[in-house]
């Protein structure tokens, strides 16, 4: 079974670029999850998709993140312009109701 | 407000000696808390929850809701337990959700 996946693996974008980061969850997963991890900081909780439903957004940090989920499955994240505290790594997760949550191996994001 | 703690960054220790990586937690509710580890160039990975009462790859953590606390623990380490690894709250489960809070993690070496 394919696991969690993300794309691009690795990114490297200018000050005021857009950044779109693309998950795509494990199959009949309607949990899907964002987080991210900037330098030196704990990994900390960006929002949650129930099939193409935001849950909760709690987490996001401005309105220069967006993130979709169309059609319930995949779910991009987009960033737009991107500054340089956004740094960081972006792990997307997917789960079923009440199990365990699995993760991506995340998007590194370099802001230069 | 909830938070996770985990007070060592760095732990190093010799193979065949007990480990302990140290967390607690503040959380007014009753949270469920997670252990996750993340091995070198590999994802992020559930390792056990509180509920489960397992011992995964020899390693078990007890609940003390009176410290707070959900240490993990291992009586004998091996040279494969060298990773990062996570303590984690889920502060409620809304439609069979979790939305983890994360602490900063430990990376524990495991010298031979």
């Amino acid at each position: 079974e394919a696991g969690v996946t993300q794309f691009p693996s690795h990114s490297v974008i200018e000050k005021g670029q857009t950044v779109t980061l693309r998950c795509d969850p494990i199959s009949g997963h309607d949990n899907l999850y964002w987080y991210r991890r900037v330098m030196g900081k704990e990994i900390k909780f960006l929002l949650h998709f129930v099939k193409e439903s935001k849950q909760d957004e709690s987490g996001m940090p401005n309105n220069r993140f967006l993130a979709e989920r169309t059609g319930g499955t995949y779910s991009t994240l987009k960033v737009q312009p991107a500054e340089l505290e956004d740094s960081g790594v972006y792990f997307c997760a997917s789960s079923q109701p009440e199990n365990t949550i699995y993760f991506g191996e995340g998007s590194w994001l370099t802001v230069v | 407000a909830q938070r996770v703690t985990q007070p060592e960054k760095l732990l190093s220790v010799f193979k065949g000696a007990p480990v302990e990586l140290k967390c607690n937690y503040s959380y007014s509710g009753s949270p469920e808390l997670f252990w996750y580890v993340q091995y070198s160039r590999q994802r992020l990975q559930l390792l056990l929850r509180h509920i489960s009462r397992e011992s995964i790859k020899g390693f078990t953590a007890d609940l003390n809701k009176g410290e707070t606390s959900f240490h993990l623990k291992k009586p004998f380490a091996q040279e494969e337990d060298s990773a990062m690894y996570y303590c984690a709250l889920s502060p409620h489960i809304i439609q069979g959700a979790q939305k983890l809070v994360f602490g900063q993690g430990t990376r524990l070496t495991i010298n031979p």
